[in-house]
């Protein structure tokens, strides 16, 4: 069964600190991994999408990384701030050009405080 | 730039009534999925619809059914409701194509009383 595990589930950081996230996935065959930023009640945004070539990737403050030999990812956020609090998602397809063959994460509650 | 529309963002229904969902994909977007998103669940696939016709069914009760139309936007019916199908329901569309991006809506939160 595919599944998707993220650690840790709660983090608590000082605004401008940085922090990392991880995902370990289990997906077969793997087309893709994505991250998402969730507010609460929110839809998800979308932060980056990495295929199986793509070892990091970045998008402003956030970086993504990726070793599909030990199927595991990590999404750096540098200089936290406040808006940065939220959940982050980790998705990976099995399937590439379709979004119904996505495998959420459980997700990461990140709280940046003053 | 236009983003995925939901509406409406909230609605309250009571238990054995039916709602009705609707989702605006982004503009020249071919393909929209539904989720279902329980409190503290991570978002789980319901169906999705590429150029009008249904291409992905996941774990949609049969007491709900949806549609896309000619203008590509879709909605989602859902008749007998159950307390248990208080949730947030997202809508998220992408253009059909390796490794493309899906774009999500800010949801539709059901409350069934």
């Amino acid at each position: 069964k595919n599944q998707v595990e993220q650690s840790p589930q709660s983090l608590i950081i000082l605004e401008g600190k940085n922090c990392t996230l991880q995902c370990n996935y289990t997906v077969s065959p793997f087309s893709n991994l994505r991250w998402y930023k969730q507010d609460t009640g929110r839809g998800p945004v979308s932060l980056t999408i990495m295929t199986f070539s793509e070892n990091t990737k970045s998008n402003g403050r956030y970086t993504a990384t990726l070793d599909a030999d030990t199927k595991q990812s990590s999404l750096h956020i540098t200089a936290s701030q406040l808006s940065d609090s939220a959940s982050y998602i980790c998705v990976v397809s099995d399937l590439a050009g379709t979004a119904s063959k996505l495998t959420f994460g459980t997700g990461t509650r990140l709280q940046v405080t003053l | 730039a236009a983003g995925v529309i939901q509406s409406p963002r909230h609605l309250i229904k009571e238990k054995r009534e039916t709602a009705t969902l609707k989702c605006y994909p982004i503009p020249r977007h071919d393909t929209v999925y539904w989720y279902q998103q329980g409190p503290g669940q991570d978002p789980q696939f319901l169906i999705s619809f590429y150029e009008k016709m249904q291409s992905d069914k996941g774990s949609i009760p049969d007491r709900f059914s949806a549609q896309q139309f000619s203008d590509y936007h879709s909605e989602l019916n859902m008749s007998s409701l159950e307390l248990g199908d208080s949730a947030l329901y997202f809508c998220a569309s992408s253009v059909q194509g390796l490794n493309t991006e899906a774009f999500f809506g800010q949801g539709t939160r059901l409350t069934v009383v």
